[in-house]
């Protein structure tokens, strides 16, 4: 399996929070994405990066910010957490952009 | 705006049948096609197309993409219980990440 891990696994949180999830790599692939993950619209992607301090939105990043200050570190931060954000975020990593992508395990939040 | 089609949303089939799973796609710039499988966690990779007619193979599973008819399958043979997960399609154009398709829920039944 690739080195991904992602953190927390598991959080609830309340509306009006700020959240902060972490994506970690060891492989030093270039490359990193955050999808979330609802029943009925499958993977959509938030954010990705192409390289530190590097990054762009995708198909739903309002919201959602990242960093990436580090290679082997892609942060998806929520300024103040709602319910529609509730979701499976998943992080993957790609070595070359064009690429097959390898997803860490997931983190599932939930915001109340 | 590129789109990825999957069909059909789920199926059920009992162990022993073949499936086969369909993956339309309108892309701009295609690259190349990409198969997952889904089970209750992170989706794994099965196969990236990326020439016309060139099936990839591994055991029972194998895929073919139709790049003049934009389109790629997904066969299963000989169906097993741990064959059942969501199987997702995705598309790379190159400049712009992976597209991925709303995916088919297979669940085969002993």
């Amino acid at each position: 399996d690739a080195g991904i891990t992602q953190s927390p696994r598991h959080k609830v949180t309340e509306t009006g929070t700020p959240v902060t999830l972490r994506c970690h790599q060891t492989e030093n692939h270039r490359y990193m994405y955050w999808y979330r993950q609802d029943p009925g619209h499958g993977l959509r992607l938030i954010h990705y990066s192409y390289g530190v301090k590097d990054t762009d939105k995708g198909e739903v990043s309002d919201g959602y910010s990242v960093s990436r200050s580090k290679t082997e570190d892609f942060l998806l931060t929520l300024e103040s957490a709602t319910s529609s954000q509730t979701s499976v975020y998943f992080c993957a990593i790609d070595e070359t952009g064009v690429g097959e992508q390898y997803f860490g395990p997931g983190t599932r939040l939930t915001v109340t | 705006e590129d789109k990825v089609v999957q069909s059909p949303l789920s199926l059920v089939v009992h162990e022993g049948d073949t499936v086969t799973l369909n993956c339309s796609y309108e892309v701009t710039n295609f690259r190349s096609l990409l198969w997952y499988k889904q089970e209750k966690k992170a989706p794994t990779f099965l196969f990236m197309l990326t020439s016309s007619g060139i099936e990839k193979k591994s055991g029972r599973l194998s895929s073919i993409l139709d790049k003049k008819e934009l389109f790629s399958i997904l066969n299963i043979t000989a169906t097993q219980t741990g064959d059942s997960a969501v199987y997702l399609c995705a598309t790379n154009s190159g400049n712009t990440p992976l597209v991925f398709g709303k995916g088919t829920r297979l669940s085969v039944i002993a």
